[in-house]
């Protein structure tokens, strides 16, 4: 099993671009969110799903959008990039709840200039 | 509000030199208290989940604790490979959201 995999590794871009960055899952979870970690901050939930075509807002979700066409697939859309939004964001997928143990991904470093 | 603090920010120590992290919680209806290993550059990766206080995991030189209000990961004999961040996350059960810290990290000299 591959775990959660994220594409891609890293992007630039520039204030007012739009752009998806990718999350896959081949565990069959249900459950999967995205976060974004800022330094000196916690994990911050942006959106998160409890299955295929249900998804709901987290902490911070101004600026992006999800959508969940299958269970194994959650991307992240960012609408237009602000420098605000430079950050690593992560994808996680869950078994039970969202709030159970979760599987992270490797993460996507993402830089708005 | 729910809030999970962890100190100290960073911790340095001599291989072998025990220590303790900390975690201390305020989440209402807490699921679960979660312990994860962060490496530079990687996705934390899970450790531990601990349900009630008085609660104790272990995992090679890791044990968690948990009471009312904090948790501890205690590191024993700790060796360069345990450098990492280490994260603490509570489960809210009412708001679907895991709130996590900021984490420690942890240097092991050798």
């Amino acid at each position: 099993n591959a775990g959660v995999t994220q594409t891609p590794k890293f992007q630039v871009l520039k204030t007012g671009q739009s752009m998806t960055l990718q999350c896959a899952q081949d565990m069959n979870h249900e459950y999967m969110s995205w976060y974004r970690q800022d330094p000196g901050m916690g994990l911050r939930l942006i959106h998160y799903s409890v299955g295929a075509g249900i998804t709901d807002q987290g902490e911070v979700p101004n600026g992006y959008n999800v959508s969940r066409s299958t269970t194994e697939d959650f991307p992240l859309r960012l609408l237009s990039a602000a420098p605000s939004q430079t950050s690593v964001y992560f994808c996680a997928s869950s078994r039970d709840r969202v709030t159970d143990t979760q599987y992270f991904g490797p993460g996507t470093r993402l830089t708005v200039l | 509000e729910d809030q999970v603090t962890q100190s100290p920010e960073a911790l340095r120590l001599q291989e072998g030199e025990s220590s303790s992290l900390n975690c201390s919680y305020t989440v209402s209806g807490l699921r679960g208290l979660f312990w994860y290993r962060q490496d530079p550059g990687k996705g934390p990766e899970f450790l531990f989940t601990l349900y009630s206080a008085g609660e104790e995991k272990e995992k090679e030189r890791l044990k968690a604790t948990l009471t009312k209000k904090e948790s501890f990961l205690h590191i024993t004999a700790p060796k360069p490979e345990d450098s990492a961040t280490y994260l603490c996350a509570g489960g809210n059960t009412g708001g679907f959201k895991t709130i996590f810290g900021a984490g420690t990290r942890l240097f092991v000299k050798a």
